[in-house]
């Protein structure tokens, strides 16, 4: 299967900052990636799909204002959260999907995000 | 929009017991249905996946699913499982068209003991 990386793995940042994460497909060009953020002990949430050169499209309830999401190239997308609180604190995975008529998705290891 | 239900939020079972872990959808077309399995603090990995043809789909790691169209299952099996397979198991659905995005169910946590 696709190999999927994600920096950081594990983020601690101060209430009010903002913070980076990158999702790197390392082994095919992914034009469409996804994020998904998981509270503890419950499902993944899609947040947005990602599509390269274009505008990320958000699931109702995310605030595309605070959860930024960059798909510059086919291989890398970032998620920034900006103005982190608290609440923000969970573990945000990506996945890449392939192309074809049926696509499967390759998930990233996650980052986890602890805002103090 | 689709629905997914796993009914077991944790499932104990001791070493080389067999297991199944439930999973119910619901949509109003037709779908592809996955398992997928998580270690603490990793992403997801796929285990299985059905997406047409015959019913009973063969994974890794020795899991096994079995797809019923009426009951709208999708369960998941394993002859005899190992304390390795301790993990979170999530079942998931897609559309067949556009993104084909997953949704999710709340996942099981499948606890073997020796």
């Amino acid at each position: 299967g696709a190999v999927v990386s994600q920096h950081p793995s594990r983020v601690i940042c101060k209430s009010g900052t903002s913070v980076k994460i990158e999702c790197r497909s390392l082994d095919f060009q992914a034009t469409t990636m996804f994020w998904y953020r998981q509270f503890p002990k419950k499902s993944l949430m899609l947040m947005a799909t990602s599509n390269e050169g274009s505008k990320a499209t958000y699931e109702q309830g995310v605030e595309k204002d605070k959860f930024l999401i960059n798909h510059a190239s086919l291989t890398l997308s970032t998620l920034t959260v900006t103005s982190a609180h608290p609440e923000d604190s969970s573990f945000y995975i990506c996945s890449t999907r392939t192309g074809g008529p049926v696509a499967e998705q390759y998930f990233g290891p996650g980052t986890r995000l602890t805002v103090t | 929009a689709q629905s997914v239900t796993q009914l077991d939020s944790q499932v104990p079972v001791f070493e080389e017991a067999p297991v199944e872990l439930r999973c119910n959808y619901s949509s109003s077309v037709s779908v592809y249905l996955f398992w997928y399995v998580q270690y603490p603090n990793q992403g997801l990995q796929l285990l299985l996946k059905y997406l047409s043809g015959s019913t009973l789909v063969k994974g890794i790691n020795g899991f096994e699913a079995e797809f019923n169209k009426s009951q709208t299952s999708f369960h998941l099996r394993k002859p005899s499982v190992h304390i390795s397979d301790t993990a979170e198991y999530f079942c998931a659905v897609s559309d067949l068209e556009g993104f084909q995005k997953l949704v999710f169910g709340t996942g099981t946590r499948l606890l073997v003991s020796p």
